[in-house]
C-alpha cells in the first residue's frame, strides 16, 4: 500500500531498555521527520533527514538516535528508554524540501515506558 | 521558540455554525500551514498559505495571513460533526515545520 506506515502502533517497555520505532514511506520523499506529541506541547521535532545518510537534530533530540540507510526507511531508536519518553511518536515525510510543502504523517506509535 | 500558538485552546459549537481559530507566531516565515488531527490519528494537511498571500480558500476552509501581525486565522464554515478534531498551525523553518499546541474543536450535532 502506498503511504507512510509506522510500527509498532503500540509499545510498552521498561526503563533502560532499547526500543526502535520503524517508519516506512513509499513515495521516495527526500525529507523525513520524527515528532513526539505530548499534552501541552503540541508536536516537537526530534530528528529529521534530508536524504539517505543525512540526518540532523530537531528541538528535542536527547536520548534518541536515528539512521537513514535507505530513502524509504527512517527508524528512531531510544537507546535507554526513560519514563519521560512516554509519548506518541509520529513519523512524517515531505517531498523535495523541508518546511516548504505539506507533510504526510504516519498513524503514530504510542509508547509507554514503565 | 518559533512555535505557533493557537487560540482558543478549545472551541465548542453547534453543527452549521462557523468556527474560527487563530494562530500567532514569532519569527518571519516562508509559509504557514494548517493541519487537522482526528483522535488517535496522524495529522492531515488542510491548506498552505505563502507569506506573500493574504487569503486562501479551499472548500469550506478560509485561511488568512497577516505577516505584519504575525498571525493567521482558519475559518471553517457550516461546520459538521465530522469536523470535530484538533487543528494545528505550522510555520516553516529552515528545513522543517514548527507546530503549535492546537485548538480542540467540538461540533455538536
Amino acid at each position: 500500500d502506498a503511504g507512510i506506515t509506522q510500527s509498532p502502533r503500540y509499545k510498552i517497555t521498561e526503563t533502560g531498555r532499547q526500543v526502535t520505532l520503524m517508519c516506512h514511506q513509499t513515495w521516495s520523499h527526500s525529507y523525513m521527520f520524527w515528532y513526539r506529541q505530548d499534552l501541552g506541547h503540541g508536536l516537537r521535532l526530534i530528528y529529521y533527514s534530508a536524504a539517505a545518510d543525512i540526518t540532523d537534530k530537531g528541538e528535542v533530540p536527547d536520548g534518541y538516535v536515528v539512521s537513514r540507510s535507505k530513502t524509504e526507511n527512517f527508524p528512531l531508536t531510544l537507546e535507554s528508554a526513560t519514563r519521560s519518553q512516554t509519548s506518541v511518536y509520529f513519523c512524517a515525510s515531505e517531498e523535495l524540501a523541508g518546511g516548504v510543502n505539506e507533510q504526510f504523517f504516519g498513524p503514530g506509535t504510542r509508547l509507554t515506558v514503565l | 521558540s518559533q512555535q505557533g500558538e493557537e487560540d482558543p485552546q478549545a472551541l465548542s459549537i453547534q453543527e452549521g455554525e462557523n468556527a474560527t481559530m487563530n494562530c500567532s507566531y514569532k519569527t518571519s516565515i516562508n509559509n504557514l500551514q494548517w493541519y487537522r488531527q482526528n483522535s488517535g490519528r496522524g495529522l492531515v494537511h488542510l491548506i498552505l498559505i505563502r507569506s506573500n498571500e493574504r487569503e486562501k480558500h479551499s472548500g469550506r476552509l478560509r485561511v488568512t495571513l497577516d505577516t505584519s501581525k504575525k498571525s493567521s486565522s482558519l475559518l471553517i464554515t457550516a461546520s459538521r460533526a465530522a469536523d470535530t478534531a484538533s487543528y494545528f498551525c505550522a510555520t516553516s523553518g529552515a528545513n522543517n515545520l514548527f507546530f503549535g499546541t492546537g485548538t480542540r474543536l467540538t461540533v455538536i450535532p
